[in-house]
């Protein structure tokens, strides 16, 4: 069964930094992209980054670009988010999905609150 | 960017009602459109992939088509667990877009 689970969210003011992880299992995980997606709370779906299966080709949303940074490490199966520079309009539920996305899992999220 | 512009924004219905959402692209995305059902506090869902294919283990009354720039999502005979927010997403193309999302409630 295919499994991904988030962690990492929390509370951080404004200008600080946090980082995401996306642990996976029952797959082969170095064989497989991935994608960050957030939902701020009663809000629309947007996403955030992408990252091939070997790390070599990175997207991300004009939104978060310069500040965040997506990476991976294929040996613990792990897909990360690193997040500086947060701003209140961070705030949001993240998600790790693999890609492509008609593949449709998603983890449960995990919750990122910016505010001072 | 591509642009997905999804209607309604909400829905009122009836079990038993066949429902119809809609989601246009900005540009042809090459059937690259999923549908998803999410309901409150959970991750959303995956209905509909590449416009009209049923996911696994999704109840046959949920279908999708379309092609190109329009495509149309029905869920036939509504039932009450149905009740929960719909959105389309556009993967053709970074950055991948999504709908704005249709609430859907019963009368």
């Amino acid at each position: 069964e295919v499994q991904l689970v988030e962690s990492g969210g929390g509370f951080v003011h404004p200008g600080g930094s946090l980082r995401l992880s996306c642990g996976a299992s029952g797959f082969t995980f170095s064989s497989y992209e991935f994608n960050w997606v957030r939902q701020a709370p009663g809000k629309g779906l947007e996403w955030v980054s992408y990252i091939s299966s070997t790390g070599t080709t990175i997207y991300y949303a004009d939104s978060v670009r310069g500040r965040f940074t997506i990476s991976r490490d294929n040996a613990k199966k792990s897909l990360y988010l690193q997040m500086n520079s947060l701003r209140v309009e961070d705030t949001a539920f993240y998600y790790c999905a693999r890609a492509p996305f008609n593949l449709g899992d998603w983890g449960q999220g995990t919750l990122v609150t910016v505010s001072s | 960017d591509i642009q997905m512009t999804q209607s309604p924004s909400s829905l009122s219905a009836s079990v038993g009602d066949r429902v119809t959402i809609t989601c246009q692209a900005s540009q042809d995305i090459n059937n690259y459109l999923n549908w998803y059902q999410q309901k409150p506090g959970k991750a959303p869902k995956l209905l509909i992939y590449d416009a009209s294919s049923l996911q696994t283990g999704v109840p046959s009354r949920f279908s999708g088509s379309g092609t190109g720039t329009d495509f149309t999502f029905t869920i036939n005979s509504l039932q009450p667990e149905d009740i929960a927010t719909y959105f389309c997403l556009q993967y053709d193309d970074v950055p991948y877009t999504f709908g704005q999302g249709t609430k859907l409630e019963i009368k």
